[in-house]
């Protein structure tokens, strides 16, 4: 049983320029979330999916961010004109359907834009 | 509304002594608490949870919680430190109506002194 993965596990990009990041859950799962956590902070939700049904965002996630799920399998995260405050690991986790809640988390996406 | 505080942004210990980790939570509706353990430049990886089973929740690695919900507590403590132990600790809470959604504390880093 494979956990939760994400791609690339770093990337570094100029301003301006758009990043798209990938998360592969475990199999069985059906809730993905994403999370945005910066240098000594925890973790803040961004945005979380049942299915391929995107359920909430939060309002930290501009209209320069976008989720999918097309599938209810993988999820893409693209930044569009990344600005230097969007530097900060990218976290994805999954879960089965509400009732266990318990989260796995994938080993991040560490996004710095110079 | 929910929200966690993690009281002591750094904590030290030597090896072999009690481990303490504070949280405090607040929630209107019967809240899920989670210990997860980060280690740098990894994800987060989930060391106990409380669902309303038992207030006594045991972990991995030795660890275990203690929910009290007339202090709105949920401190995580271990016995006897080990030097692996030495990593940033999050408090999270979710709740029924917030989607399953993980709300989590700053952190604490432990610091294990040989």
């Amino acid at each position: 049983d494979t956990g939760v993965s994400q791609d690339p596990r770093h990337k570094i990009t100029k301003r301006g320029q758009n990043v798209t990041f990938r998360c592969d859950p475990i199999s069985e799962h059906n809730r993905l979330y994403w999370y945005r956590q910066t240098l000594g902070q925890g973790p803040e939700f961004l945005t979380y999916f049942q299915n391929e049904a995107q359920l909430e965002k939060s309002r930290l996630l501009s209209d320069r961010f976008s989720a999918e799920r097309p599938k209810g399998s993988f999820s893409t995260l693209e930044i569009q004109r990344t600005e230097q405050g969007d530097s900060a690991m990218y976290l994805c986790a999954s879960s089965l359907k509400a009732g266990v809640r318990e989260q796995y988390f994938g080993p991040g996406t560490r996004l710095t834009v110079t | 509304a929910q929200s966690v505080t993690q009281l002591g942004s750094h904590v030290s210990v030597s090896e072999g002594a009690l481990v303490l980790l504070r949280c405090n939570y607040s929630s209107s509706v019967p809240p899920y608490l989670f210990w997860y353990v980060q280690y740098p430049n990894q994800g987060l990886q989930l060391l106990l949870k409380y669902t309303s089973a038992a207030t006594l929740v045991k972990g991995i690695n030795g660890f275990e919680a203690e929910f009290k919900k007339s202090e709105t507590s949920f401190h995580l403590t271990k016995p006897s430190a080990h030097m692996s132990d030495a990593a940033e600790y999050f408090c999270a809470v979710s709740g029924e109506t917030s989607g399953s959604r993980l709300t989590f504390g700053e952190g604490t880093q432990l610091t294990v002194n040989p």
